[in-house]
């Protein structure tokens, strides 16, 4: 059964750190894997997207890798900002049965950026 | 503007009360999830849709039910809420090999 854990669960760091958030997963066989960003109260906004014959995924300060045979990603932010203030989640897409796939989740790496 | 609009965002209810949250997007997507948000056990998958009239249990489907009769809609049911459903619940859409969207989320209590 495929499991995910996020390390770690918090994280606090002034402004302008570049900063790393891990993810691993448990089983390789997946299809792809997603960062996203939750804030309180709100939904899940899409970050990056890997899909698992790819590396890296990059989005302004954001980079995002994958290592399917140690069953790892990291999420890079570079240059922290305040704004940056929030949940991240990671999420592998494996298949389901009936050929479906489902997303299963980690529980979150909080993030906190001060002034 | 693309986006996945689920309804209500908050909901108060009674033990054994039939409700439905209601999900909606607008960009085409043949995958639809409805997911369960909790406390120290993140977002878990109830159930799942990849396409009009085909579903699939996700992991935590008990005391849940779906329908899938347009691609657009996909409402999640309760027939008969208990307080272990109280949550934070999500839908999100999807294509094949795109990034997920999600919805604001519904906020449940049953009491």
């Amino acid at each position: 059964k495929q499991e995910v854990t996020q390390i770690p669960a918090a994280l606090s760091v002034p402004e302008g750190e570049n900063l790393v958030l891990n993810c691993s997963f448990t089983d390789s066989a997946i299809y792809n894997l997603q960062w996203f960003r939750q804030d309180p109260g709100k939904g899940l906004t899409s970050l990056l997207l890997i899909q698992s014959s790819q590396r890296e995924q990059t989005s302004g300060r954001l980079n995002a890798s994958l290592d399917k045979s140690s069953g790892r990603s990291t999420l890079y932010i570079a240059a922290s900002q305040p704004g940056d203030s929030a949940t991240y989640l990671c999420a592998v897409s494996s298949w389901g049965s009936y050929n479906t796939d489902k997303l299963i989740f980690g529980t979150g790496t909080r993030l906190q950026v001060f002034p | 503007e693309a986006q996945v609009t689920q309804n209500p965002r908050y909901l108060i209810t009674v033990t054994g009360k039939k409700l439905t949250v209601t999900c909606s997007q607008n960009m085409n997507h043949e995958y639809m999830s409805w997911y369960r948000q909790d406390p120290g056990l993140g977002l878990r998958q109830i159930y799942y849709s990849m396409n009009v009239e085909v579903t699939d249990k996700g992991d935590v489907p008990e005391g849940y039910k779906v329908s899938r009769k347009e691609k657009r809609n996909f409402p999640l049911i309760l027939e008969s809420p208990s307080p272990n459903q109280t949550s934070l619940y999500f839908c999100a859409s999807s294509k094949r090999t795109g990034p997920a969207f999600f919805g604001q989320g519904t906020r449940l209590t049953v009491v």
